[in-house]
């Protein structure tokens, strides 16, 4: 069975630094991009970027570029978010998710990550 | 930039009736890069639609999407009770977003 699942809730404190995971099974991990979608409490899904975990090319949308960093350990088939700042403002949902085809990122994504909730709060 | 934007915002239907959500882009997508998700509270998108009209796998067949350019559609033919939840339309282009999302619940 193709699937990601993500690492647990984490609570932070804003400045702190966190990184969440994503590990991919069933599937050959190099060959698809993993796309993050943020969702914050209560609204809509964004998009934030994705990385290829073959050669750890990065697209970030231009409202989260200099904000996350996206990394990859294709040894362990996972992708990871990274905050070194973290606000109050990035307390949300984040899911991982793959790419439906892996003819490259512009794919609607068909396997999505259970979620990670962040909460960043003092 | 490209913007979705989705209607209604909400919509109050019973089970049985038929749904009509309509995505709406602000310049014409290329190639119909254009999916619809459902999610349900506490869960995580699930994709239905892609190419603006192809089912995924495992998608009833009461699903179905339809339109190219700037408009979009999704119908379900007779909402089921498993159906109520929120749908998203989403771009998945060059630089890929998402619309805000129609909620359907029960009447």
């Amino acid at each position: 069975e193709m699937q990601l699942v993500q690492s647990g809730a984490g609570v932070k404190k804003p400045g702190e630094s966190l990184r969440i995971s994503c590990k991919g099974s069933g599937y050959r991990f190099t060959d698809y991009w993993i796309a993050w979608v943020r969702q914050m409490p209560g609204k809509g899904l964004e998009w934030m970027g994705l990385i290829d975990p073959d050669d750890s090319d990065s697209r970030y949308s231009p409202s989260f570029q200099g904000q996350v960093t996206f990394s990859v350990d294709k040894s362990i088939n996972t992708a990871y978010l990274q905050w070194s700042n973290l606000k109050a403002s990035d307390t949300a949902i984040y899911y991982c998710a793959r790419p439906q085809f892996n003819s490259g990122w512009s794919n609607a994504l068909d396997i999505w990550g259970q979620g990670t909730m962040v909460t960043v709060s003092s | 930039e490209i913007v979705l934007t989705q209607s209604p915002g909400s919509l109050s239907l019973s089970p049985g009736e038929r749904a009509t959500l309509s995505c709406w882009a602000s310049q014409s997508l290329s190639r119909s890069y254009l999916a619809w998700y459902q999610q349900k509270p506490g869960q995580a998108p699930r994709l239905l639609i892609y190419a603006a009209s192809t089912r995924a796998t495992g998608v009833p067949d009461r699903f179905s999407g339809s339109g190219s350019g700037t408009g979009f559609t999704l119908t379900i033919s007779r909402l089921e009770p498993e159906d109520f939840a929120v749908y998203y339309c989403q771009h998945y282009g060059m630089s890929p977003l998402f619309g805000p999302g129609t909620k359907v619940d029960i009447k």
